[in-house]
C-alpha cells in the first residue's frame, strides 16, 4: 500500500470561497479516493476517481488527477462552514489497503 | 443505528491494563481493519481481517492483538496498555466485490487515554 501526501497542511478561507487542495502518491494506482474527517469523528468516503479518469464531479466536489505527475486535486466550491474538516486521499494500487496521509485541515470562517 | 459500531467510545485507563476495543458491522462486509491517529500522524493501519479465518498485521501492530469473533466482529486488544498507546483508534470495514475500489466505511472511532 502507499500512502498519498496532502499539501497544504492547513487551509483557511472564507464561507463562499473555493477550496483546494492537493494530493501526491509515489507509484502508479487503480484509483484515489478523497475522505473527510470531521473533527474527532470517523472517516466518510467523498469520491473516488480511477486511473483512466481526469476528471470527477461530485455536487461542490471537483476531483482532477493527473497520473503523469501522481497528483491529485480537490475543489471545494463555494465553501460553507459545514465544510470545516480535515481531508485525505488514498491511492490505492491493486488489492492493496488503504493508507492515510496527515491530511489537510480546512477551516471555512462565516 | 450506525452501520460501524465502536465500544468504548472513550476509555482512562493505567498503565499495564489489558484493554479490549470491540467493532461491530451490520453492513454485511467481510473485511474489516483496525487504525490508530495521532495528532499530526494521520492514520496508521494496526490489523485487517478479509474473513473469520484471515488475520493480518498493518504497520504498527506491536503491542496489539485482534480477534475476529465472526464476520460482524473484530476486536482489538491491548494486553499491557503502555502511555504511547493513547491515541483515536478507529474501526473501518469494506466490501471485497468492492475490491477494485476499496471504499472504506468508518466507525466512529474510540478514544483511549493511557495514564
Amino acid at each position: 500500500s502507499q500512502q498519498g501526501e496532502e499539501d497544504p497542511q492547513a487551509l483557511s478561507i472564507q464561507e463562499g470561497e473555493n477550496a483546494t487542495m492537493n494530493c501526491s502518491y509515489k507509484t502508479s494506482i487503480n484509483n484515489l479516493q478523497w475522505y473527510r474527517q470531521n473533527s474527532g469523528r470517523g472517516l466518510v468516503h467523498l469520491i473516488l476517481i480511477r486511473s483512466n479518469e481526469r476528471e470527477k464531479h461530485s455536487g461542490r466536489l471537483r476531483v482532477t488527477l493527473d497520473t503523469s505527475k501522481k497528483s491529485s486535486s480537490l475543489l471545494i466550491t463555494a465553501s460553507r462552514a459545514a465544510d470545516t474538516a480535515s481531508y485525505f486521499c488514498a491511492p490505492i494500487s491493486g488489492y492493496s489497503t488503504l493508507t492515510f496521509g496527515k491530511g489537510t485541515m480546512l477551516l471555512v470562517s462565516p | 443505528d450506525a452501520d460501524v459500531t465502536q465500544t468504548p467510545r472513550n476509555r482512562i485507563t493505567k498503565t499495564g491494563k489489558r484493554i479490549m476495543l470491540e467493532c461491530s458491522q451490520t453492513k454485511g462486509h467481510d473485511r474489516m481493519y483496525w487504525y490508530r491517529q495521532d495528532p499530526g500522524l494521520g492514520l496508521r493501519l494496526i490489523y485487517y481481517s478479509f474473513d473469520v479465518k484471515d488475520i493480518n498485521k498493518g504497520e504498527i501492530s506491536d503491542g496489539y492483538s485482534v480477534s475476529r469473533q465472526a464476520q460482524a466482529k473484530f476486536s482489538l486488544s491491548l494486553e499491557s496498555a503502555i502511555p504511547n498507546q493513547t491515541a483515536l483508534y478507529f474501526c473501518a470495514t469494506s466490501d471485497p466485490r468492492d475490491s477494485n475500489t476499496g471504499e472504506l466505511f468508518f466507525g466512529e472511532g474510540s478514544r483511549l487515554t493511557v495514564l
